[in-house]
């Protein structure tokens, strides 16, 4: 079994510039959330992406938007960079059933450490 | 508004004793609840979850206690090993609602425990 994998494991960016983080979910899941986690902080939501559309968003601007992929493999992207976007950057997989069935227990990949210089 | 609160920043425990590590929440909507270990430069790694169904959930050295009227719940450790040394974030979900608060998981600030050899 595969687990979460995340490139690139760290990133250096200036300020306006964009980024594109990726993730692979663990295989058997297809639900992709991301989390962005501050420097002595815990994780925060940024969304949730199931059958290639988002499906919850937490309180983060527009610029930061993602895509999912038909083989459930997701991208993070973050346009106009600012210096408090630095951060870890985790994705996490899960299962979640057809209609309104219940969202399984998230496994996380290992990161990407974006640096906004 | 900080509604998974972890109120102790860290925890010092000595070899074979036990680690309890504390969660506080105020969101009375949430139930399901889920404790992580995250190691320095590594992603978070799943320890054990509870359903509001329960009061209790064990998984061998791991247990997990919810008290939902007090709206806390905690992680007990025993023994704890000197591996155990780790950031622990507890979180917790709505699984029950369908709409976008679906599969969020939210986090407390996390503890670092310390086990002395």
């Amino acid at each position: 079994e595969t687990g979460v994998t995340q490139s690139p494991t760290h990133l250096i960016k200036t300020r306006g510039q964009q980024v594109t983080l990726r993730c692979s979910s663990q295989s058997g899941h297809n639900t992709v959330s991301w989390y962005q986690q501050a420097l002595g902080q815990g994780p925060q939501f940024i969304f949730q992406y199931y059958r290639e559309e988002e499906n919850g968003r937490g309180n983060f601007p527009p610029r930061f938007s993602g895509l999912q992929f038909p083989n459930y493999s997701s991208e993070l992207n973050v346009n106009a960079l600012e210096l408090d976007d630095s951060a870890l950057y985790l994705c996490a997989s899960s299962w979640r059933g057809g209609g309104r069935g219940r969202t399984d227990t998230q496994y996380f990949g290992p990161g990407t450490r974006l640096t906004v210089l | 508004d900080q509604q998974v609160k972890q109120n102790s920043p860290s925890l010092s425990v000595q070899e074979g004793r036990i680690s309890i590590l504390n969660c506080d929440y105020t969101n009375s909507m949430f139930d399901y609840f889920l404790w992580y270990k995250k190691y320095p430069a590594e992603g978070p790694t799943f320890l054990i979850s509870i359903s509001s169904i329960k009061d209790k959930n064990e998984d061998g050295r791991f247990t997990v206690f919810l008290n939902k009227s007090a709206k806390h719940l905690s992680l007990h450790i025993v023994p704890s090993q000197p591996g155990d040394s780790a950031v622990y974030f507890c979180a917790a979900s709505v699984r029950g609602a369908g709409g976008t608060s679906y599969g969020k998981l939210t986090f407390g600030q996390g503890t670092i425990l310390t086990v002395h050899p």
